[in-house]
């Protein structure tokens, strides 16, 4: 069984930094591209970032580029999003999700529930 | 405001056969299929269709999707109260090198 356990997440002062993790287990990490996906409050789902699975290829939404580094330790089954200069529109619940194969930026076989993260001061 | 553009909401009654409509451009629906994923809120996201008009093994029949020019729709045929969720669709853009998804549809079963 797949599964994905987002963890980092927390409250953080804007102008902050935060690491978020995603465990997976259950299937060939390195064969599937991941993402994050987030959606803050009230809102939709918003896709922020996509490596493939070998780490060669990564993927930003403008409204991040520059601010977000998306990683992977295909060793450790381990997917991480570093997020500097916190702001408050980044306040979210952040999702790891899956990719059918190691090209696959948007389909997703399966998704975490999420880390959430409150940007305030 | 997204660039794929749903109705923020729909609605239909038990039997019935609703459909959520989803708008882009060239660079995006265009020239790339789609996907649908299905939001309990509270729960994770689930993948409903891909390849625009493709189930995955689980997903009933009811659920089917099409995709004609820039347009994309997702039909929902024997309306179960089960289904009440949030809808989104996403895809490929070509000119911003990313990944976008509508702003979601809230589906009421009344």
């Amino acid at each position: 069984e797949v599964q994905l356990l987002e963890s980092g997440g927390g409250l953080v002062q804007p102008g902050g930094s935060l690491r978020l993790s995603c465990a997976a287990s259950g299937f060939t990490f390195s064969s599937s591209a991941m993402s994050w996906v987030r959606q803050s409050p009230g809102k939709g789902l918003e896709w922020v970032s996509t490596i493939s699975g070998s780490a060669i290829r990564t993927f930003y939404a403008d409204s991040v580029k520059g601010r977000l580094t998306i990683s992977r330790d295909n060793s450790k089954n381990t997917l991480y999003l570093q997020i500097n200069s916190l702001r408050a529109e980044d306040t979210a619940l952040y999702h790891c999700a899956k990719g059918v194969h190691s090209s696959s930026w948007y389909t997703y076989d399966s998704w975490g529930q999420g880390t959430l993260v409150t940007v305030s001061s | 405001q997204s660039v794929l553009t749903q109705p923020p909401s729909a609605s239909g009654t038990p039997g019935q056969r609703v459909t959520i409509s989803c708008s882009g451009s060239r660079s995006n629906i265009g020239g790339n299929t789609i996907n649908w994923y299905q939001h309990l809120p509270g729960t994770a996201p689930k993948l409903l269709i891909h390849s625009t008009n493709e189930r995955p093994p689980g997903v009933p029949d009811r659920f089917s999707g099409s995709k004609s020019g820039t347009a994309a729709s997702l039909a929902i045929s024997g309306l179960q109260s089960e289904d009440e969720a949030d809808y989104y669709c996403a895809t490929w853009d070509d000119s911003l090198k990313g990944v976008l998804f509508g702003g979601g549809t809230k589906l009421t079963v009344l």
